[in-house]
């Protein structure tokens, strides 16, 4: 079983719907989780942390279940600006070492 | 905003050659990480460095791989004798110190090596 499992996508969504990406982890020992954003041949960039009771920023909701072992991402109203490769990622707080999801891609099309 | 800055942004090698990819953390920031990127695949992790020394590798970062932070400033990757299996983007990435709610990695540009 993968580490960091992601839905394997791709979405490809008109401009306005909304979209929900799904993450699972392995390892019950994690501590820190957060989803990135990385637009093709650049480098990741955080989009948010994500936190037990859920976290908002604008049109992206970000839920932990640590029960589920499970993490999620909505964009609601979504933009084409938003087209990128969505990356959950997992981060173990003694070494800091993070594990990242194989990342899904999403496409907001006109 | 600090940032992560890494040079070069793009190094083409003959295989077997040694090269070293360097890296300028956020300057406050303990720990630092290198994780790579073959075309089309996920971010992998190579190595997390903190208080001058390896805290953590992973299996692709072999006897060929080595870190080092010279001067307090700069944190950079060797690779010895490369193969052309290392081509991929190879991105530094720092962090603070562990508190509540602050633990995300700040990562680098990234440098894209080229194996001919």
């Amino acid at each position: 079983r993968k580490e960091v499992e992601q839905d394997p996508g791709p979405f490809n969504v008109p401009e306005g719907a909304t979209v929900a990406f799904n993450c699972t982890y392995s390892n019950s020992a994690s501590q820190s989780f957060f989803w990135y954003r990385q637009d093709c041949r650049k480098e990741p960039k955080l989009l948010m942390s994500v936190y037990s009771s859920g976290n908002e920023d604008g049109r992206f909701t970000a839920q932990l279940n640590r029960a589920s072992q499970y993490i999620s991402l909505l964009i609601r109203d979504s933009k084409l600006s938003d087209s990128a490769t969505y990356l959950c990622v997992v981060t173990e707080t003694n070494a800091g070492k993070s594990t990242f999801g194989d990342g899904t891609t999403l496409t907001v099309k006109p | 905003e600090p940032e992560v800055t890494q040079t070069p942004s793009h190094q083409v090698t003959q295989m077997g050659q040694e090269v070293i990819l360097r890296c300028v953390p956020i300057s406050n920031h303990l720990y630092f990480y290198w994780y790579r990127q073959i075309l089309g695949q996920k971010v992998e992790f190579l190595v997390s460095f903190y208080n001058n020394e390896i805290s953590e590798k992973s299996e692709i970062f072999d006897d060929q791989f080595s870190v080092e932070r010279p001067d307090g400033s700069n944190f950079t990757l060797k690779i010895r004798s490369t193969k052309l299996e290392d081509s991929a983007m190879y991105f530094c990435a720092s962090r603070g110190l562990f508190r509540s709610g602050n633990t995300e990695a700040f990562f680098g540009q990234g440098t894209r090596l080229t194996v001919v």
